[in-house]
């Protein structure tokens, strides 16, 4: 069954640095979605992206956050300078054909940890 | 604000017990409601539920919405070890050509099935 791929699975970075979160969504779908969970509280949503542009953002993602889908298979999750609150597991979303209520598929995530 | 309130935090039951888990929410436009099963990556895709009164089912597993009463359930019957994980309930926005199909998560329930 195809599924969404991330890497890395854990990323370590101090504190001020560029990450960039990488993601693989299902080869077929149209939507592709960020969303975080800090240890112990709720999934959040970040950013949405359809038609190669952001179409809805939460509060959460500020001028430090950008995404990318710099080719047909890879949707990228960059934040520019990190901070210590940004540690949290980071998950990526895909979904399927416009027509019709479709689910939202999650990859494994990424753990960042901001020293 | 869209908002999910999912109910009990945490239960314990042993293999055999049959479990309800209950999810609440507030959400602007309902278009449809999801639950997700996560263990310790991926939140992993179980139902997805539009209409009212309509029980989707797989295997153990069962679930039911009502859109009046802004609730839903999820039953597992005949509990196995293999089901204990954190239960996810989330919402999508109407689209109203402003949502693509942003998810909203409530904080979980932990299913602990003990042999």
């Amino acid at each position: 069954e195809p599924e969404v791929t991330q890497t890395p699975s854990h990323q370590v970075t101090q504190m001020g640095q560029e990450v960039i979160l990488r993601c693989v969504p299902i080869s077929n779908h149209l939507y592709f979605y960020w969303y975080r969970q800090i240890l112990g509280q709720k999934v959040e949503f970040l950013v949405s992206f359809y038609n190669n542009e952001i179409s809805e953002k939460s509060e959460i993602f500020d001028d430090q956050f950008s995404v990318e889908r710099p080719d047909g298979s890879n949707f990228t999750l960059k934040i520019r300078s990190t901070k210590l609150e940004d540690s949290a597991m980071y998950f990526c979303a895909s979904r399927g054909r416009i027509r019709g209520e479709q689910p939202q598929h999650f990859g494994d995530g990424t753990r960042l940890s901001i020293l | 604000e869209d908002k999910v309130v999912q109910s009990p935090l945490s239960l314990v039951v042993h293999e055999g017990d049959t479990v309800t888990l209950n999810c609440s929410y507030e959400v602007t436009n309902f278009r449809s409601l999801l639950w997700y099963k996560q263990e310790k990556k991926a939140p992993t895709f179980l139902f997805m539920l539009t209409s009212s009164g309509i029980e989707k089912k797989s295997g153990r597993l069962s679930s039911i919405l009502d859109k009046k009463e802004l609730f839903s359930i999820l039953n597992i019957t005949a509990t196995q070890t293999g089901d204990s994980a954190i239960y996810l309930c989330a919402v999508t926005p109407g689209a109203g050509g402003t949502s693509y199909g942003k998810l909203t998560f409530g904080q979980g329930t932990i299913l602990t099935v003990h042999p």
